[in-house]
């Protein structure tokens, strides 16, 4: 079936560097998504992106976050400056329609370490 | 706002037994919700199980079933069966459509399913 890649799946960040998460969305979906899950805690929320503008994002959202895709390449979350709470793993997502009833196509997640 | 509720973060069956994982959901929305299971195998990414987005209807796939019930605002999974290749995390979710551009997660249950 369709998939959605996360590279890499694993990155190892100073505290205060920059770091970019990559993902490739499933080639025709329209809707892109980023979760944020620390370990034993929920999965949660972050940014939803849709014809290149962030559509709605939740309170973990800090203003260190930002989202692109430029010319449809890969999705990206960017963190700069990191921080020691930023620690979780971070899961990509793409719909072909809005969410509420489409089924929504999530990547294998790429854990974050900062240290 | 919206959140789905999994009590359970384990569970634990012997194969051929019966299952259920139970997911209870509230909403502020006027509209009622649409609702899924999904599941992660291990080493996968999260794959949509099943969804339904009818109240009162049943939704069913690879033997599981779950039943949307508005008066208990319940959408318990159930198995009459379980295999070993069952074992994986379940998560429930749910879709608001009047206003949500992103589907809610609840905290994921955790089925090892044992010999």
């Amino acid at each position: 079936g369709p998939k959605v890649l996360q590279i890499p799946s694993h990155q190892i960040i100073d505290m205060g560097q920059m770091v970019t998460l990559n993902c490739d969305p499933v080639s025709n979906h329209l809707y892109f998504y980023w979760y944020k899950q620390i370990l034993g805690q929920q999965m949660e929320f972050l940014v939803n992106f849709y014809n290149g503008k962030v559509m709605e994002k939740s309170k973990l959202f800090k203003d260190q976050f930002s989202v692109e895709r430029p010319d449809g390449s890969y999705f990206t979350l960017k963190i700069q400056p990191t921080a020691l709470e930023d620690s979780a793993v971070y899961f990509c997502a793409s719909s072909l329609g809005r969410t509420t009833n489409t089924e929504v196509f999530f990547g294998k997640g790429t854990r974050l370490t900062v240290v | 706002g919206d959140s789905v509720t999994q009590t359970e973060g384990q569970v634990t069956v012997s194969e051929s037994k019966s299952l259920i994982i139970n997911c209870t959901y509230s909403t502020t929305s006027i509209a009622y919700p649409n609702l899924f299971w999904y599941v992660r195998y291990p080493g996968e990414g999260l794959q949509l199980l099943l969804k339904v987005i009818t109240a009162g209807q049943k939704g069913s796939s690879r033997g599981f079933e779950a039943t949307y019930n508005k008066e208990t605002t319940s959408f318990h999974l159930q198995k009459a069966s379980v295999q070993e290749s069952d074992s994986a995390v379940y998560y429930c979710a749910l879709g608001d459509p009047d206003s949500g551009t992103y589907q809610r997660f609840g905290t994921g249950t955790k089925l090892q399913v044992v010999p």
